[in-house]
Parts: C-alpha cells; structure tokens; sequence
C-alpha cells in the first residue's frame, strides 16, 4: 500500500535535548512538507521540500531543522532551540504542484510531542 | 499576507445540510481545497476547486468565487462521522508557502 508513514507516534524530549522525527514517503511525490498542530488551531507549516537536497523554510522554522537525501524521506529535528515543541507534528507529501494541478497532500498519522 | 478566515465552530442535525464558508486574502491563486481532519487523525483531501462554481463529490460540494475570494463547502445528509474539523486551504505559488491552511472549523454533527 502506498502512504506516509511516521515514527513515532508519542515522543518525549528533555530539556536540552534534540529530538528527531521521520517521515517516509512511498507515493513517489517530489514534494515533502511539516506541519506543526497546536489544540483548537490549523497547521503551520515549517519547512517544505519540492526536491531532494533542497528545502525552504515555512512560517516557523526557527528552532527545527530538516534534510532531503533521499526522495523518499524527510526527518524533522526539533532541536533545544525550540522552546515551546509541545504540539502534533503531521509530514504530507504532494506531487509539484502548479497551475492546472491540484497540489493534494497526503498527510501521514502524525507524531505527537510533549516536553519532560 | 495571506489570511484565511472560517467559522471556528458549527452545530447542525443528523440528516440536514450544513455550510462552511472560508473566505480568504492572498499573493496569488491557483485554487482553494478543503481538508477532513477527526481528533487525533490526519488531515484527508475533500475537495479542490480551480474555477468558479460548484463541484460534487457525494454528499459534499464545494463552491468557488474568485471575485469575491470566497468559497464553501456543503455537507449533505449529515452522518455522525461527519463530526471533525474542516480547513479551508488555499494553493498559493507566490507565498512562502505553498498551500495555506485556515484555522479550522469544528463540525458537531448532534441526533
């Protein structure tokens, strides 16, 4: 089956520590997003990839940091620069996009992360 | 900027129909989308909308007005498991981001 798988799906971080999320594509989609979800709010999008070894920042990138070696995977790490991690962290995944094209994400299960 | 702007919440009856309108400001247009999202789950992709005018997909429609940078969308024949937040979302190549999620409406579907 075709999809976006993330792990895990609870994590904890201590203070100080840098923590890293995975997110695993196999839809064969160039482009791979995060998205940050606190209560009651939408998603904010943090960093977006449209192709491997390149990414660009979203509205809220301080404090996190990601890469793109592979078409297939997208980790996100939530670095001790990020003072406020609580929330669901949700990866998506999107063919390029463009006029005529839909840009429909595919969002994997989401990972949810509280601080000790 | 870019802004989009939904109901935070909405109640309505088993069986009716229910609007949720998301009007929105952005750098640029290409098309407005709507995602399902239940508590604890991923967001799912409704509906896209490019042009003015109605699209169908069941029991859900979703309506565009590029003039007047408004779009809803229609849940008919309303279920139980309908109850889940709803974005708005629009597809933007001219912002920092590619696609720009509302804040969501809070669909409660009651008997």
């Amino acid at each position: 089956d075709g999809g976006i798988t993330q792990s895990p799906k609870y994590l904890f971080r201590k203070e100080g520590q840098n923590v890293t999320l995975s997110c695993e594509q196999n839809l064969n989609h160039d482009a791979m997003y995060w998205y940050r979800q606190d209560p009651g709010q939408g998603l904010r999008l943090i960093y977006y990839s449209q192709i491997v070894n390149d990414f660009q920042k979203g509205d809220i990138a301080e404090g996190y940091s990601v890469s793109r070696e592979k078409k297939e995977s997208f980790p996100l790490t939530v670095t001790s620069a990020q003072k406020n991690p609580t929330a669901f962290y949700l990866c998506a995944s999107s063919d390029s996009g463009g006029r005529g094209r839909k840009n429909i994400q595919y969002f994997g299960a989401g990972t949810r992360l509280s601080v000790l | 900027g870019q802004s989009l702007e939904q109901p935070s919440e909405v109640t309505a009856v088993e069986g009716a129909i229910v609007q949720i309108n998301c009007t929105y400001q952005t750098s640029g247009f290409y098309g407005l989308s709507w995602y399902q999202q239940h508590d604890g789950g991923a967001p799912t992709f409704l509906s896209y909308n490019a042009l003015d005018g109605l699209e169908e997909t069941g029991r859900f429609s979703s309506f565009l007005s590029r003039s007047d940078s408004y779009g809803y969308l229609l849940l008919q024949e309303l279920q139980m498991k309908d109850s889940a937040s709803y974005f708005c979302a629009v597809f933007s190549p001219w912002g920092n981001t590619p696609l720009v999620f509302g804040k969501g409406t809070r669909l409660s579907v009651i008997a």
